[in-house]
């Protein structure tokens, strides 16, 4: 079975621009929960979609949105990229129930210049 | 909400010694418990997980414990080879995931 996908793996923006990036969850799983990761902050959760449902939502600011689609893809969208934002931003995804087993994906890694 | 703390930060060990990594949490309603593994450039990795309801879990040369009075719980590497050399995060799950702060493991052959 395929595990989660993420794409694209790698991108580059500068301030002031926006991005959108994609997760594929593993076959069956109806839930995505996205991640921001950084040396000086951690895993950090943003958001967690459930049958096109966002379910729970960390401190971000607005800026910082996302969606899902029927067949479970997922999305998450960033505004107005400013220099923080830089980061590894992690998408897993699980069965259904937020404390099943979550699977990460690669990745995609954010640079804004 | 949830707070999860991870120690170390940092370890190394010599190849075929132990590893100890121990987390602490603070919302008693947490009950489950995954510890996952981050090597260069990849995503996390789980390695093993344990529910409220169980003590101890061992899978080959990995287990977890746990002890829900005093809301810690812990992953234990036994004879440990150079590929375990990762990154290593627990986590604590109420109605999210709560991660901790991550253990840099080095092991010297």
């Amino acid at each position: 079975k395929a595990g989660v996908t993420q794409t694209p793996r790698y991108l580059i923006k500068t301030r002031g621009q926006q991005v959108t990036l994609s997760c594929s969850p593993i076959s069956g799983h109806r839930s995505v929960s996205w991640y921001q990761q950084t040396p000086g902050q951690g895993l950090q959760f943003l958001f967690e979609y459930f049958s096109e449902t966002q379910r729970n939502k960390g401190n971000f600011p607005g800026r910082f949105s996302g969606r899902q689609f029927s067949n479970s893809r997922s999305e998450m969208n960033v505004s107005t990229l400013e220099l923080g934002d830089s980061a590894l931003y992690l998408c897993a995804s699980s069965l259904a129930q937020t404390q099943e087993t979550q699977y990460f994906g690669p990745g995609t890694r954010l640079l804004v210049l | 909400g949830e707070n999860v703390e991870q120690h170390p930060s940092t370890l190394s060990v010599q190849e075929g010694d132990s590893a100890v990594i121990k987390c602490t949490y603070s919302d008693s309603a947490s009950n489950y418990f995954p510890w996952y593994k981050q090597e260069l450039g990849k995503g996390p990795q789980l390695i093993i997980d344990i529910r409220s309801n169980v003590g101890e879990k061992k899978d080959q040369r990995i287990a977890v414990t746990l002890n829900k009075t005093a809301k810690h719980f812990s992953l234990h590497i036994t004879e440990t080879q150079p590929e375990d050399s990762a990154v290593y995060f627990c986590a604590a799950t109420g109605n999210q995931f709560y991660f901790g702060t991550g253990t840099s493991l080095t092991v010297i052959p």
